[in-house]
């Protein structure tokens, strides 16, 4: 069975600054989907990045980029100039071949004016 | 284009009720899925309807159900409440199929309170 690991509860990065959140995984599959969803506190989780994981490249959007290695199964996100926005839940979830996510814990991220 | 919807927002349910949620995704979309979050456990999978057809199931209990109609919208019952029930429930959309199958589109909740 997959899992997902994120062992950062909390995180804290003063606005501007870049932070950078960790998550590993575990899996037998050779390919799948990794991706980084924020739930601000209206709850609403909201994609900001995904990485296939056939692909070599690491994926970038705006200021958010991850730093993916497959052998190592890791997967940190990057999120650059942080804004006061930015402050939410990180999760970390896995697509496994049967269409279901899986998730990590999450990391509760603070952004200090 | 509308987002997912999920009905009601709020619900407070005695011990013992049943209950339903609703969830309307994106047009176009024939994939629902429903999590379950709360936060001893985090999120956890309940099951995915495609097409009317429950493609998969985690490992909840028999009192967790759902189903999904012909325009896609789903729903998903708690039968015999538990306290244990109390929980954010999340839905999320996608095409089901090809690449875009890999992005979901999440609801913004329906938070269930067992009382």
């Amino acid at each position: 069975a997959q899992t997902v690991t994120q062992s950062q509860p909390e995180m804290s990065v003063q606005e501007a600054e870049t932070v950078t959140l960790s998550c590993t995984y575990d899996t037998s599959e050779s390919d799948y989907y990794l991706f980084w969803y924020k739930q601000p506190p209206s709850r609403q989780m909201i994609l900001v990045i995904r990485q296939e994981a056939y692909k070599q490249q690491n994926a970038t959007e705006n200021r958010f980029s991850v730093n993916f290695q497959k052998a190592a199964k890791s997967f940190s996100l990057k999120i650059s100039d942080s804004q006061l926005g930015d402050a939410a839940m990180y999760f970390c979830a896995y697509r496994s071949a049967n269409y279901q996510l899986i998730w990590g814990a999450g990391t509760k991220l603070i952004i200090k004016p | 284009k509308a987002g997912v919807t999920q009905t009601p927002r709020y619900l407070i349910k005695t011990r013992g009720q049943q209950v339903t949620l609703s969830c309307s995704p994106i047009s176009g979309h024939r994939s629902v899925s429903w999590y379950q979050q709360t936060p001893g456990q985090g999120l956890q999978f309940l099951f995915e309807y495609f097409s009317e057809t429950q493609r998969n199931k985690g490992n909840f209990p028999g009192r967790f159900s759902g189903r999904q109609f012909s325009n896609s919208r789903s729903e998903m019952n708690v039968s015999t409440l538990e306290l244990g029930d109390s929980a954010l429930y999340l839905c999320a959309s996608s095409s089901g199929t090809g690449i875009g199958s890999t992005e979901a589109f999440f609801g913004q909740g329906t938070r269930l309170t067992v009382v």
